[in-house]
């Protein structure tokens, strides 16, 4: 069965500052999703990942995927108080139906 | 753009009620999901369906039950709400199953059972 583990579950950081969100998942993929859900909103696609080595940029996020370790990353340059929200991976299951899990979820909270 | 729709964007129920949540879709997509989403659990996927008439279900779909009618819609039961159904659900719709440009979900809809 897989299982998508993300951390950190919150996360705290300064304005420009740097950080790494973890995205874990225990069984082969080739499909990692990185979605953002503003508080009360629906989740936003941010960036859709189909091979090892993918990596993607927008703005101030970069994502990446490595099948090998099984793990993604979604790194976040110089943060601005815009980019306060929560950030989910979810990986592909694969098989016939290969439907989406998700990870449980970053809280990402930028001060000034 | 792919448009999904819930009908409601808040629900206030009372325990025993027979609920319908309501999800349409305007992009042809075959393939269309109902998840859950919990602090601290993330999305858990309770029921999804690859065609018209066709369903599967998801990893919790013990007191749920969908319809799917027409390819734009599907329905998610609550045959008989409980308290512990009290939660944020979300729809999604997808051309290809956990395809190549992942899910697309409409704007949940918050439902509390009392």
């Amino acid at each position: 069965e897989l299982k998508v583990e993300q951390n950190p579950l919150f996360l705290s950081m300064q304005e420009g500052k740097n950080y790494t969100i973890y995205c874990n998942y225990s069984t082969t993929s080739d499909r990692l999703y990185w979605y953002r859900q503003d508080p009360g909103k629906s989740l936003e696609s941010l960036f859709v990942l189909l091979s090892n080595g993918a990596v993607k940029q927008e703005g101030r996020l970069m994502a990446s995927l490595d099948t090998k370790a099984r793990l993604s990353t979604l790194h976040i340059t110089a943060a601005v108080h815009d980019l306060s929200a929560t950030y989910f991976c979810a990986v592909g299951s694969g098989g016939a139906t290969n439907k989406l899990i998700f990870g449980t979820g970053t809280l990402l909270a930028v001060q000034p | 753009d792919v448009k999904v729709t819930q009908s409601s964007r808040y629900l206030v129920k009372r325990t025993g009620e027979k609920v319908f949540l309501e999800c349409v879709q305007d992009m042809d997509h075959e393939n269309m999901f109902w998840y859950r989403q919990d602090p601290g659990l993330g999305l858990r996927l309770i029921y999804f369906s690859y065609d018209v008439k066709m369903k599967e279900k998801g990893d919790i779909p013990e007191g749920y039950s969908v319809s799917r009618e027409k390819k734009e819609r599907f329905s998610l039961i609550l045959e008989s709400a409980s308290t512990n159904q009290t939660s944020m659900y979300l729809c999604a719709s997808s051309l290809y199953l956990g395809g190549r440009n992942g899910y697309t979900f409409g704007s949940g809809t918050r439902l509390t059972v009392v």
